[in-house]
């Protein structure tokens, strides 16, 4: 399948800003994802990025090189409960447009 | 809002037997995806169903595992004989369009198997 890579933790404090990298490698590339999941819950969708560039969305944004194959997705203003699991998902055309996950980033905030 | 509807929520068994979950989509939604997400790791895909047909299910050990989704809209998979590395969260999701705009994926609440 897909090889999608994230760190596997983070920490920042309150109020602060955090990126989350996420690279991947696919042969019929149709987009990338970012879902938040809380511990114990189901992923939730956050962003969708098909072309380069960042797509905002409130205090997330989210960004797409293709040639790279990078994204990274912003969490800015961090608040106490932004503390979760952020996955890197990408969708492969040339395989029925399969959603493979990376495997997540353990974001923790702190006062 | 519409929700994907799971059950049950929890399950607790003992290895060699069978178990069984249920997943219904939301309304309209004609992919259906079920995923296994062991602690700690990403959700990896079991199986996905565009209507009643299976168009991946290359993940899915297929000497204990089935799937189903007859009539194209609720799905059910099952495990017999359970082992003990079944244990894990088993997620199901379903999305509108397969392949075009965004073509997000929405999960259910999950079914998290024990398998003592």
């Amino acid at each position: 399948g897909q090889n999608i890579d994230q760190p596997t933790e983070m920490t920042a404090t309150e109020g602060a800003i955090v990126q989350i990298n996420c690279t991947y490698q696919t042969s019929g590339f149709n987009g990338l994802f970012w879902y938040q999941q809380h511990a114990g819950e189901a992923p939730t969708f956050l962003s969708y990025n098909v072309l380069d560039g960042l797509e905002e969305k409130g205090r997330f944004s989210s960004f797409l090189s293709r040639s790279k194959g990078y994204s990274y997705l912003l969490l800015k203003e961090l608040q106490m409960k932004d503390s979760a699991s952020y996955l890197c998902a990408v969708r492969d055309q040339l395989k029925d447009y399969k959603l493979s996950f990376g495997a997540g980033t353990t974001v923790t905030v702190r006062a | 809002e519409a929700e994907v509807a799971q059950s049950p929520r929890y399950k607790i068994t003992e290895k060699s037997q069978a178990v069984a979950f249920w997943c219904d989509p939301i309304s309209g939604h004609a992919t259906l995806y079920w995923y296994r997400q062991i602690l700690g790791q990403g959700p990896e895909l079991l199986v996905q169903f565009q209507d009643e047909s299976v168009v991946d299910d290359s993940q899915l050990p297929k000497d204990r595992f089935s799937a189903e989704r007859l009539k194209g809209v609720d799905s059910t998979l099952k495990i017999q004989p359970a082992e003990l590395g079944d244990s894990a969260m088993y997620l199901c999701a379903s999305s509108l369009v397969r392949g075009e705009n965004t073509g997000e994926l929405f999960f259910g609440e999950g079914s998290r198997l024990t398998v003592l």
